[in-house]
This record gives structure tokens, C-alpha cells and sequence, in this order.
């Protein structure tokens, strides 16, 4: 149980594309979902939460224009990387919170995606 | 100070011996405490939870908590080339407004056959 898939695992686009990015838990609903980047030998870094049929908190310094977040039901959220660039190029994860939590797991467990790897060129 | 610390390492040990990773932190109000791995190009992948002070086993997988000394630890017995990867500590709240986890930043584990 507890399957997060994203999809596509990996794309390449040109600089000034819009890139989407699909994160869906499988066989649970989930309240809240997470969006991390990772840079290659650094660790994760958070760029928001979002939760379903609200707005996505993001984290300081991350631009809510360009990498925006939509929550539309307690299986999808997808990730838009606007008007990319080869400095965006990047791991990005997603992880899902189960909105079962207190059935015997902490409420902060996180459910991760496999990953998308992104390159601009 | 970093709200989680981890020692970046890399922490070398031998095939069959005992690993050792540590993790402060600094939200006394933290609740929750995990031990996730990553391997290279992979996504992190939960080892173990622990919410109570003391100690919790999981196969060869032990986690340590004091929360007197804002501590965490996860101790691997009997260390195969297949643990090596890097180990992520984090933290969290399990009620209030910032329901989210704070990551330290790994250490690497290299298990050497």
C-alpha cells in the first residue's frame, strides 16, 4: 500500500517551455501532498504543500508564478514549471500525506513519488 | 543553527559492522521523528518512525530518541555494501499550523565489502 507514481520519470524540453508534472497517490487519498527539488549531491529541498481544493503554501524563495501547484482531488497534483530554464533543470518529488494518519502512523509520514528528472536545455 | 543537523560524512564502515548516524535538532516541540535513505538518482524511501524516548528495532535497524538532548540516532547492524546510501533525518510536528517536516541534510554511508 501507500504507492506514489509521477510521471513522466524524466523530460527534456527546450529553455521557455512549460513543463507539467503529475504526482498521484495510487491506493490512498491524500489531504496533503509536498513538492521537493533536489540539485544533484545536495539534499531535498521543500517548495511547498498542497493541499486539496486550496491554494499551495510555498516556501521562502520559491516563485509561486513560475512553479505552480494544483491540487484538484485527493489523488492528483500537478506541478507547472513555467517558461523553464536550464538553471530549473533539476530533480523534482513529490510526496503524499494519507489523510488515514492516526491509524497507528504519524501524521507526518510522507508517501514519496519515484521522481522526474528535468532538463532544459 | 540548522533546525536538523546530520553529519554530511561520508561515514565509512566495514561489511558486517555496526553504522552509526546522528541527528540533533532544535523544535523542542517536535513530535515525530524518521529515518529515511536515498539512494543516488532515487527518490527517499522510510526506514523507520519513532515518537517515544528510548529505542525502537526493526530487523537490523535500530532508532534511538532523546528528546531531553533533542537527539536522534539510527543504528545499522550488520552493514551490507547495499546500505550504502544517504541516510536523511527528519522532523516534525504533529499538531499546530506547521504540520510539515524539516530535513537535515544526509549523511552518506558507505559500506565497504
Amino acid at each position: 500500500g501507500a504507492v506514489v507514481s509521477q510521471h513522466p520519470s524524466w523530460v527534456i524540453c527546450k529553455s521557455g517551455t512549460s513543463v507539467k508534472i503529475e504526482c498521484r497517490s495510487l491506493d490512498f487519498q491524500a489531504t496533503t501532498m509536498f513538492w521537493y527539488r533536489q540539485f544533484p549531491k545536495q539534499s531535498l529541498m521543500l517548495m511547498a504543500t498542497s493541499n486539496e481544493g486550496s491554494k499551495a503554501t510555498y516556501e521562502q524563495g520559491v516563485e509561486k508564478d513560475k512553479f505552480l501547484i494544483n491540487h484538484a482531488s485527493l489523488t492528483l497534483s500537478t506541478l507547472t514549471v513555467t517558461s523553464a530554464h536550464p538553471e530549473d533543470s533539476s530533480f523534482y518529488i513529490c510526496s503524499a500525506r494519507d489523510r488515514r494518519t492516526g491509524e497507528g502512523r504519524p501524521y507526518n509520514e510522507q508517501f514519496f513519488g519515484p521522481g522526474t528528472r528535468l532538463t532544459v536545455l | 543553527q540548522k533546525e536538523v543537523e546530520q553529519n554530511s560524512g561520508p561515514l565509512s564502515v566495514p561489511e558486517g559492522a555496526i553504522a552509526s548516524l546522528n541527528c540533533t535538532y532544535s523544535d523542542r516541540g517536535s513530535q515525530s521523528f524518521f529515518w529515511y535513505r536515498q539512494y543516488s538518482g532515487k527518490s527517499p524511501e522510510l526506514i523507520m518512525f519513532i515518537y517515544s524516548n528510548g529505542d525502537k528495532e526493526d530487523g537490523r535497524f535500530t532508532a534511538q530518541l532523546n528528546k531531553a538532548s533533542q537527539y536522534v540516532s539510527l543504528l545499522i547492524r550488520d552493514s551490507q555494501p547495499s546500505d550504502s546510501a544517504t541516510y536523511l533525518c527528519a522532523v516534525g510536528r504533529d499538531a499546530g499550523n506547521n504540520r510539515k517536516l524539516i530535513w537535515g541534510l544526509g549523511t552518506s554511508l558507505a559500506v565497504n565489502p
